[in-house]
């Protein structure tokens, strides 16, 4: 059983819409972290979040985590083709277990 | 560029045989992780070390080591290799020592068992 649930898997649009991908689990987190990852790459840390109901935006990129501390949201607005990879999301139980990571959502913007 | 190395970028081996694997933490950091990840199963949590101590273990196999050394660098072996041990290998370090606070991942070596 996966402790972080990403959703969709994959993920094909054209440049210019807009997206929302899912980060969910039964369990509460006491930080969470989103990644991407290109091909070849290693993951790179896009942001941390901590307080439950906290929004964070990076340039196009909004992330939300939820309330109850068991799940977040990545929202890009006006998607470009330099947005295609893969997004993870990483949840920490408390600063001394081992972060947990999703299995990802693989995003491919057209041009 | 994260400031993590990691050699080498690929390796192919033969079941039955050992590598290692090598990670030079970011400047400063202390902690050094592994991940294995594979297509099926995502990012796996091995272990992680501490300024030279075992600091926490996850899904790390019996055939699987690591050491980190005093210059904090370290090393991940692999030894009986099967088939099914192909699969990207990262390693991540972090200023401190709790595992919930940002990593900072290395490029991987990617491994082949034939």
């Amino acid at each position: 059983t996966q402790l972080l649930e990403q959703s969709p898997q994959f993920l094909s649009i054209q440049e210019g819409e807009n997206l929302t991908v899912y980060c969910n689990s039964s369990s509460v987190f006491s930080s969470l972290q989103w990644y991407r990852q290109e091909p070849g790459e290693g993951p790179v840390l896009l942001v941390t979040v901590v307080t439950g109901g906290e929004v964070k935006k990076l340039k196009r990129l909004t992330f939300q985590f939820g309330d109850a501390r068991k799940d977040s949201s990545l929202h890009i607005t006006a998607a470009q083709p330099g947005d295609t990879g893969l997004y993870l999301c990483a949840g920490a139980k408390s600063g001394n277990t081992p972060l947990v990571f999703g299995k990802g959502t693989r995003l491919s913007v057209i041009a | 560029d994260s400031g993590v190395t990691q050699t080498p970028k690929h390796l192919i081996t033969a079941t039955g045989q050992r590598v290692t694997l090598r990670c030079s933490p970011r400047s400063g950091d202390l902690s050094v992780y592994w991940y294995q990840q594979s297509l099926d199963q995502g990012l796996q949590f091995l272990i992680q070390y501490y300024n030279g101590e075992e600091r926490a273990k996850g899904n790390i196999l019996e055939r699987f080591s690591a050491q980190q050394f005093p210059d904090l660098h370290s090393e991940l072996n692999l030894s009986s290799l099967e088939l099914g041990d192909s699969a990207l290998y990262f390693c991540a370090s972090s200023v401190g020592g709790t595992s919930g606070v940002e990593q900072y991942f290395g490029p991987g070596t990617r491994l082949t068992v034939t």
